[in-house]
């Protein structure tokens, strides 16, 4: 069975700092996909970063991009240049067929 | 290009109702997807539609059912409610299925069961 495993429940950083949060799957299938979701207090969920598997080259969407590692089954999501904005839970997620399965979650804050 | 439309957003129930839930997605999108989200469960997969036909369903109990219509609104129902059930329930449309493209979500319906 797929499973999702976010390693840390909370974590805080300093605004303007860089931070990284963590993530490991686990699978047999060989061509999936990986989802970074933030989800602020308003509870609706963002798509912040999209990774193929089958894509060796790491996924970055401006100030958010991954780390991959498709034989470790790890997948961390690394901010920088942290912004009060970006304060919020965030999920790692794994998709196959026709569902997504997501981690527990990662609350993320910001320091001022 | 409007978002995912999910209705009512706060819901209250008593045990043993039942409740419907509907979502609108994204024009153009075929498929929706629904997600039960607790604080101690965290994200589940309740089931997905494409073309009014469901492709997958999650580990819940047959109580919870759902449908789309030709115009892919979909509605959730919940018949025999229990404390359990409260949640927020999570709409998620995409163009495609198969869990490739990127799924879009609603605010969600925060239903509270008394």
């Amino acid at each position: 069975a797929q499973t999702v495993t976010q390693s840390q429940p909370e974590m805080s950083v300093q605004e303007a700092e860089t931070v990284t949060l963590s993530c490991t799957y686990d699978t047999s299938e060989s061509d999936y996909y990986l989802f970074w979701y933030k989800q602020p207090p308003s509870r609706q969920m963002i798509l912040v970063i999209r990774q193929e598997a089958y894509k060796q080259q790491n996924a970055t969407e401006n100030r958010f991009s991954v780390n991959f590692q498709k034989a470790a089954k790890s997948f961390s999501l690394k901010i920088s240049d942290s912004q009060l904005g970006d304060a919020a839970m965030y999920f790692c997620a794994y998709s196959l067929d026709d569902k997504i399965i997501f981690g527990k979650g990662t609350r993320l804050h910001i320091l001022p | 290009k409007a978002g995912v439309t999910q209705t009512p957003r706060y819901l209250i129930k008593t045990r043993g109702q039942q409740v419907t839930l509907s979502c609108s997605p994204i024009s153009g999108h075929r498929s929706v997807s629904w997600y039960q989200q607790t604080p101690g469960q965290g994200l589940q997969f309740l089931f997905e539609y494409f073309s009014e036909t469901q492709r997958n369903k999650g580990n819940f109990p047959g109580r919870f059912s759902g449908r789309q219509f030709s115009n892919s609104r979909s509605e959730m129902n919940v018949s025999t409610l229990e404390l359990g059930d409260s949640a927020l329930y999570l709409c998620a449309s995409s163009y495609r299925t198969g869990g490739t493209g990127e799924a879009f979500f609603g605010q969600g319906t925060r239903l509270t069961v008394v």
